[in-house]
């Protein structure tokens, strides 16, 4: 199994451009989400699916939006990018609502300049 | 709104010392709580899972308990070695955000194991 899969690893953006930071899990998981992580902030939730057709928002979900359209893929969208956004974004997959073990992917590295 | 501490925010010791990361959390209504480790521009990998309804979890020379309580968890690392240098982290999967709500994390022990 290759797990939680993210592309792109890096990725640089101006302001006010669009992107989707993909993820992909090969576990069968129902439940995904994304995080972002900041310099001293941690990692916070910004959307998360219990399964395919149901998504809802996380602590800091302005500016981005998801779709899940099959179990595997849990795509994170950004509509107009800000500097605000720049920050590695981190998707994570488990079984169940999120009760169970959560994995990580590797993480996206974005710059907004 | 629910908290995770962790204390101390980074560590140095000797290698071969064992050694405790704490983790405090405002509110015991709790799921679970995860340990992760963070390697330096990488993800997250889990360490230990530990249900509410557990008192400690064990891997290897890994060690969690859990204090529901009194809102604590600890993470015991027995013979450190150079390569358990990382950022330790804990996460709390709250009930009041309905399990689905996902994990709060702490902002991580940043910890150095000196050869």
């Amino acid at each position: 199994n290759a797990g939680v899969t993210q592309t792109p690893k890096f990725q640089v953006l101006k302001t006010g451009q669009s992107m989707t930071l993909q993820c992909a899990q090969d576990m069968n998981h129902e439940y995904m989400s994304w995080y972002r992580q900041d310099p001293g902030m941690g990692l916070r939730l910004i959307h998360y699916s219990v399964g395919a057709g149901i998504t809802d928002q996380g602590e800091v979900p302005n500016g981005y939006n998801v779709s899940r359209s099959t179990t595997e893929d849990f795509p994170l969208r950004l509509l107009s990018a800000a500097p605000s956004q720049t920050s590695v974004y981190f998707c994570a997959s488990s079984y169940g609502a999120g009760l169970d073990t959560q994995y990580f992917g590797p993480g996206t590295r974005l710059t907004v300049l | 709104k629910q908290e995770v501490t962790q204390i101390p925010a980074a560590l140095s010791v000797p290698e071969g010392e064992n050694l405790v990361l704490n983790c405090s959390f405002t509110d015991s209504a709790i799921y679970n709580l995860q340990w992760f480790r963070q390697d330096p521009g990488k993800g997250l990998t889990s360490l230990l899972l530990i249900q509410s309804s557990q008192r400690e979890q064990t891997s290897g020379r890994l060690n969690a308990s859990l204090d529901k309580s009194s809102g604590r968890s600890t993470l015991y690392i027995a013979a450190s070695q150079p390569g358990d240098s990382a950022t330790y982290l804990c996460a709390v999967n709250f009930i009041s955000g309905g399990g689905a709500d996902g994990l709060t994390f702490g902002k991580g022990t940043h910890l150095i194991i000196q050869p």
